[in-house]
């Protein structure tokens, strides 16, 4: 049964304070690892695929990264309005749904 | 070009009456899929549908629960005689093609009362 750990739980950063977030998995066989963000009563937004060990995708102040057993998504400088959570989910071979962790809620404070 | 659409965005029902959720995907989408957000829990996956047929349906109840995208209109979530334990956010999300990126709508947030 695949299996996603996001970590932390909740991280609160003051702007401008660069940190990263955690996504551990365990699959058989990985297709794609996902990254998405969730607004309060929103539905997720897609951000990121990355489907190898080693690629890297960038966007405004975020990067994904992808070993063979986790993801970081690593922001830097951040600003309030980067404030949510952000989800990780995994897509084995042979199949197209996706296992989500259960987030991690980013505060960024002015 | 429009995002997944889901109506409605809020639905109110009493215990034992029934849910209808609605799904328009992303034009030119046809695999859509159904995930259900409890509070405090990760998104876990329910339905995969392409038109007119079931593909997944492993994480759906195998009660009181089923789903249908026909050929023409939405795709369905229908909750028979709904109980508390319902009550929660339905995501459907359609990609264009299977495995693709695929992209979520606002969800339905369903109370039973």
């Amino acid at each position: 049964e695949d299996q996603v750990t996001q970590s932390p739980e909740a991280l609160r950063l003051q702007e401008g304070e660069s940190s990263s977030l955690n996504c551990s998995y365990t699959v058989s066989g990985l297709r794609g690892l996902f990254w998405y963000r969730q607004d309060p009563g929103k539905g997720p937004e897609f951000l990121f695929t990355l489907y190898s060990a080693g690629e890297e995708k960038e966007k405004e102040r975020l990067k994904a990264t992808l070993t063979k057993k986790e993801s970081f998504l690593h922001i830097t400088a951040p600003k309030p309005e980067d404030s949510a959570t952000y989800l990780c989910a995994v897509q084995g071979k042979g199949y197209s749904t996706l296992t989500f962790g259960k987030g991690t809620m980013l505060l960024v404070s002015p | 070009n429009a995002g997944v659409m889901q109506n409605p965005r809020h639905l109110v029902r009493r215990r034992g009456q029934e849910a209808r959720l609605r799904c328009s995907p992303m034009k030119g989408h046809s695999h859509v899929y159904w995930y259900r957000q409890l509070p405090e829990e990760g998104l876990k996956f329910m339905v995969y549908l392409q038109k007119e047929n079931i593909i997944d349906e492993s994480g759906m109840p195998k009660e009181r629960f089923s789903a249908e995208f026909p050929k023409e209109g939405p795709s369905i979530l229908r909750i028979q005689q709904v109980v508390r334990g319902d009550s929660a956010a339905y995501f459907c999300a359609s990609s264009p093609y299977e495995g693709y990126e695929a992209f979520f709508g606002q969800g339905t947030r369903l109370t039973v009362v």
